[in-house]
C-alpha cells in the first residue's frame, strides 16, 4: 500500500535558521507530490506541488521542495524561517488515483 | 477565489446521536472528500465522491456514511455518534481539469466533540 513518512514530528527553530522537513513515500511509479500547511486556527492550504518537469519546485512564502526520485523523497526547505512560519506541515502523495495519501505532519515552532 | 465552506466550526453531540456535517464548494469541482484529522495521525480519508450520487470508501469508512445529492454539496453522516469519533473533520474538493488535477482545496474544518 502507498504510504508517506514524515520523520520529523516536531521541529523547533529560532528565526533566521534554515529549515528542512523530510518526506518519503513508498510507490514506484509516477507520483504527484504536495506540501500543505496549516497555520494555527486556519484551514489547510497548498504550499507547493510537483507534477512533472523541474524537480526543484518553488512555492509560496519562500518555500521550496526537491523531488529526488531515486530516494523517493520530496523534502521541504526554507533558507531562513520566520516566526510566522509556525504551523503544521503535511506532505501528500497522489499515485495514479484521485486520492491523496497524507503524512502524519510536522509541527514547526519558530521562536523570535 | 476557491472556497470550501463547512456548516459548523465547532459541534458538541452526545453518544448515540445522529450527526450531519455539511460541506459546500463553489468551484464546480467534480471531486469531494471527507477526512478526519487527529494529532499524530495526520489526515485520514473517510469517504470521497467523484460525481453526484457517487461515493467511494476511503481508508476509515466504518461508522460513517455520506450523501452527495448536488455537485456542490457533500455531507458526512455519523449514524450513531461515539466518543472515538471526536475529531477534526475536514472537507476538500478538487477538479478534473488539466493543470489542477489532484490539487485539493480544504474547508476550515469542523471540530466535533462527542460526549
Amino acid at each position: 500500500a502507498q504510504s508517506v513518512s514524515q520523520h520529523n514530528h516536531h521541529v523547533i527553530l529560532s528565526e533566521a535558521a534554515s529549515l528542512e522537513l523530510g518526506c518519503n513515500y513508498s510507490y514506484g511509479g509516477t507520483v504527484n507530490l504536495f506540501w500543505y500547511v496549516q497555520y494555527p486556527g486556519q484551514h489547510l492550504q497548498l504550499l507547493l506541488k510537483y507534477f512533472s518537469g523541474d524537480p526543484l519546485v518553488k512555492g509560496i512564502k519562500g518555500f521550496e521542495a526537491e523531488f529526488i526520485k531515486s530516494k523517493f523523497s520530496f523534502n521541504l526547505r526554507k533558507p531562513s524561517v520566520q516566526w510566522s512560519d509556525t504551523a503544521e506541515y503535511f506532505c501528500a502523495v497522489n499515485a495514479n488515483t484521485d486520492k491523496l495519501i497524507f503524512g502524519t505532519g510536522t509541527r514547526l515552532q519558530v521562536f523570535p | 477565489d476557491v472556497k470550501v465552506t463547512q456548516s459548523s466550526r465547532y459541534l458538541v453531540k452526545r453518544t448515540g446521536e445522529k450527526v450531519f456535517l455539511e460541506c459546500v464548494q463553489d468551484m464546480d469541482h467534480e471531486n469531494m472528500f471527507w477526512y478526519r484529522q487527529d494529532p499524530g495521525l495526520g489526515l485520514r480519508l473517510i469517504y470521497f465522491s467523484y460525481d453526484v450520487k457517487m461515493k467511494e470508501k476511503g481508508d476509515i469508512p466504518e461508522g460513517y456514511s455520506v450523501s452527495r445529492e448536488k455537485k456542490e454539496r457533500f455531507s458526512l453522516i455519523l449514524e450513531s455518534a461515539s466518543t472515538n469519533q471526536t475529531s477534526m473533520y475536514l472537507c476538500a474538493s478538487s477538479s478534473l481539469h488539466a493543470g489542477d488535477t489532484d490539487t485539493q482545496y480544504f474547508g476550515p474544518g469542523t471540530r466535533l466533540t462527542v460526549l
